[in-house]
């Protein structure tokens, strides 16, 4: 079956533009979750949805940064005025619940973002 | 403060070998602790799954234990295999009620040599 996509797969924009990514998770997983990745670094937790709603979002690394995601399914990951230091993959996993159930969480390709 | 710690940093190994790598935790309330492994430039994928109750769990060639008491965890790999060269990832769940949090260490970067 389908897995989890995301797109663009990749993305350059300039500094101080505002970019949007899109994650379409695994059809019925109700959990869905963003990282980011920077070269060579670990990955970082950034928020995750449980249906229609982030119960937390204290991941977020800035204001800059928001997320939504409607119909309990797709979700956009949105950077304001971006800054170089935002240059990063950006990966988008789901579950069929949130992790603590121990479901298992699958990832998507991830979105490479460059901001010049 | 909830941490996950991961050793090695980086890892070389000859074809073959086995290996193990750690991790350590100070997450309350535990829920779950997994492994990933990690390709450059793929996405995670998961290889186990524990639970407090859960000592060992094995997938093919690679063995994670779990100690509870002393919040630690290992990956064993056996046999190692050129493929196995990737990043591995330990991540413990935390949840209480409506608290989820998803706690990751820093991974373990492994490179098997011929």
């Amino acid at each position: 079956g389908a897995g989890v996509s995301q797109s663009p797969s990749n993305k350059v924009t300039e500094k101080g533009k505002d970019v949007e990514l899109r994650c379409d998770p695994i059809s019925g997983h109700t959990a869905l979750y963003w990282y980011r990745q920077s070269l060579g670094q670990g990955l970082e937790f950034l928020i995750y949805f449980q249906g229609n709603s982030a119960p937390d979002k204290s991941g977020l690394p800035s204001d800059r940064f928001s997320a939504e995601r409607t119909g309990g399914s797709v979700s956009t990951l949105t950077i304001q005025r971006t800054q170089q230091e935002d240059s990063a993959v950006y990966l988008c996993a789901s579950s069929l619940l949130f992790l603590a159930s121990s479901y298992e969480q699958y990832f998507g390709p991830g979105t490479r973002l460059t901001v010049t | 403060k909830n941490q996950v710690e991961q050793s090695p940093q980086s890892l070389i190994i000859l074809e073959g070998k086995n290996c193990t790598l750690q991790c350590n935790y100070t997450v309350s309330p535990f829920s779950n602790l997994r492994w990933y492994k990690q390709d450059t430039g793929r996405g995670p994928v998961s290889l186990t799954i524990m639970t407090f109750s859960e000592n060992t769990k094995s997938n093919g060639r690679y063995t994670a234990t779990l100690d509870a008491d002393t919040k630690q965890s290992s990956l064993h790999i056996t046999a190692s295999q050129l493929s196995d060269s990737a990043s591995y990832i330990c991540v413990v769940s935390a949840t209480s009620g409506g608290y989820n949090k998803l706690i990751f260490g820093a991974g373990t970067r492994l490179a098997v040599h011929p």
